[in-house]
């Protein structure tokens, strides 16, 4: 089983709609956990990071659920902009590195 | 404030060959995280580098080696290049014990 697993889609979404994504951890150690959105052929550029008790930035909501071990990512109100691969990543406990899923890919469409 | 940069952007080596990527930290971090990403992948954890000693290591072979020097700069080494080794290589810095880590654009190195 991967470390950090999610659905790569892609996710096809009409602009203005509302749209989630699950990312499952295998590692009950986890401590801290990231959403990154990559562009094509760009580096990953850090959304949120995920607390605890959740978390918000304008139309992007980050939950963490460690009883079941999966973070979410949702957004609302989708632009077009929004358009990319998301990342979810985790850092285990006494370790600095980050594991990645595979990405989830997201298309707006007008 | 200038963030991460690498260099080069774009680099083309042929098979056992060696190559170097550079890469420098945000201003006031200190460490330094090597990624390797293939096509339709996340990114890997090669290492991790904080005063100047590399303090972390993924499951990667011997063939990659790096370098942080007193500036907390970075550099990656690969040596034998083999076609595989073809991808996006990521550097991140960071504060150290921060697990928040930024990425700089990348270098594409393709092995021919």
């Amino acid at each position: 089983r991967k470390e950090v697993e999610q659905d790569p889609g892609p996710f096809n979404v009409p602009e203005g709609a509302t749209v989630a994504f699950n990312c499952t951890y295998s590692n009950s150690a986890s401590q801290s956990f990231f959403w990154y959105r990559q562009d094509c052929r760009k580096e990953p550029k850090l959304l949120m990071s995920v607390y605890s008790s959740g978390n918000e930035d304008g139309r992007f909501t980050a939950q963490l659920n460690r009883a079941s071990q999966y973070i979410s990512l949702l957004i609302r109100d989708s632009k077009l902009s929004d358009s990319a691969t998301y990342l979810c990543a985790v850092t285990f406990f006494g370790n600095e590195k980050l594991t990645f899923g595979t990405g989830t890919r997201l298309t707006i469409i007008p | 404030d200038a963030g991460v940069t690498q260099s080069p952007t774009h680099l083309i080596k042929t098979r056992g060959q060696q190559v170097t990527l550079r890469c420098s930290p945000k201003s006031g971090h200190d460490t330094v995280s090597w990624y390797q990403q293939a096509l339709g992948q996340g990114p890997q954890f090669i290492f991790q580098y904080y005063e100047e000693e590399e303090r972390q290591r993924g499951n990667f072979p011997d063939r990659f080696s790096g370098h942080q020097f007193p500036n907390y700069s970075s550099e990656l080494n690969v040596n034998a290049l083999l076609l595989g080794d073809s991808a996006l290589y990521l550097c991140a810095s960071s504060s150290y014990r921060v697990n928040e880590q930024f990425f700089g654009p990348g270098t594409r190195l393709t092995v021919l």
